[in-house]
């Protein structure tokens, strides 16, 4: 168990619609990740918040958005959502920011199907 | 910019025979490297990490990888490989910019009994 928490694990939707994604990050961790793995993308970093504030962005479209609340918990939102949304969107937590040689911890990931 | 570059898109191997994973980096100061392994389903789990020092790095598993500054490679090793370790493997280095992770395209392992 890594610590970090994602919530839906699995999600079905229809092209159009607007999802949400949650993450919690490991208990101390300042820094939340968005990772997009699809089959004919990999691994792409979209998004990185640190201490609520956007510290990184990677190749997020526009139509998707994230935030870092207060309590550090993240949110990606996914709206007008297309058939080639359909993938595995991971949320990472690190602690200190600058701290290259930390690793990421990775929660199980959230599953969105786009029918 | 820093990236990584994993060669294969496959290894298979035996039971009990020594494993080898490749992976290649290019990055404009000192590299920050790591592999991470993902099962069926699941999330990617943190194996072991190069940061200075020990060329020959320890990690989770009993995996191991060998940092080459000359040859640029960080390449994933276990010296008698389980049917469990069968899984998809990746090799990421940090960006030097921001502290995000830049992984390569992935390797899967596939260990017949």
């Amino acid at each position: 168990d890594s610590g970090v928490t994602q919530t839906p694990k699995h999600l079905i939707t229809a092209t159009g619609q607007r999802v949400t994604l949650r993450c919690s990050p490991r208990s101390g961790d300042l820094s939340v990740y968005w990772y997009q793995q699809s089959l004919d993308q990999g691994l792409q970093f979209l998004i990185q918040y640190y201490n609520g504030e956007e510290r990184a962005k990677g190749n997020i479209l526009e139509r998707f958005s994230a935030q870092q609340f207060p309590d550090l918990h993240s949110e990606l939102n996914l709206s007008s959502l297309e058939l080639g949304d359909s993938a595995l969107y991971f949320c990472a937590s690190s602690g200190l920011a600058g701290d290259r040689g930390g690793e990421l911890f990775f929660g199980e990931g959230s599953r969105l199907t786009v029918l | 910019a820093q990236s990584v570059a994993q060669p294969e898109d496959q290894v298979n191997v035996a039971e009990g025979n020594p494993l080898t994973v490749k992976c290649t980096y290019s990055v404009s100061g000192n590299p920050y490297l790591f592999w991470y392994v993902q099962y069926p389903n699941r999330g990617l789990q943190f194996l072991l990490k190069y940061i200075t020092g020990d060329n020959l790095v320890k990690g989770s598993y009993g995996f191991e990888a060998e940092f080459n500054k000359s040859q640029t490679s960080f390449h994933l090793k276990k010296p008698s490989a389980l049917v469990s370790d069968s899984a998809l493997y990746f090799c990421a280095v940090r960006d030097e910019r921001t502290d995000k992770l830049i992984f390569g395209t992935g390797t899967r392992l596939q260990v017949f009994p």
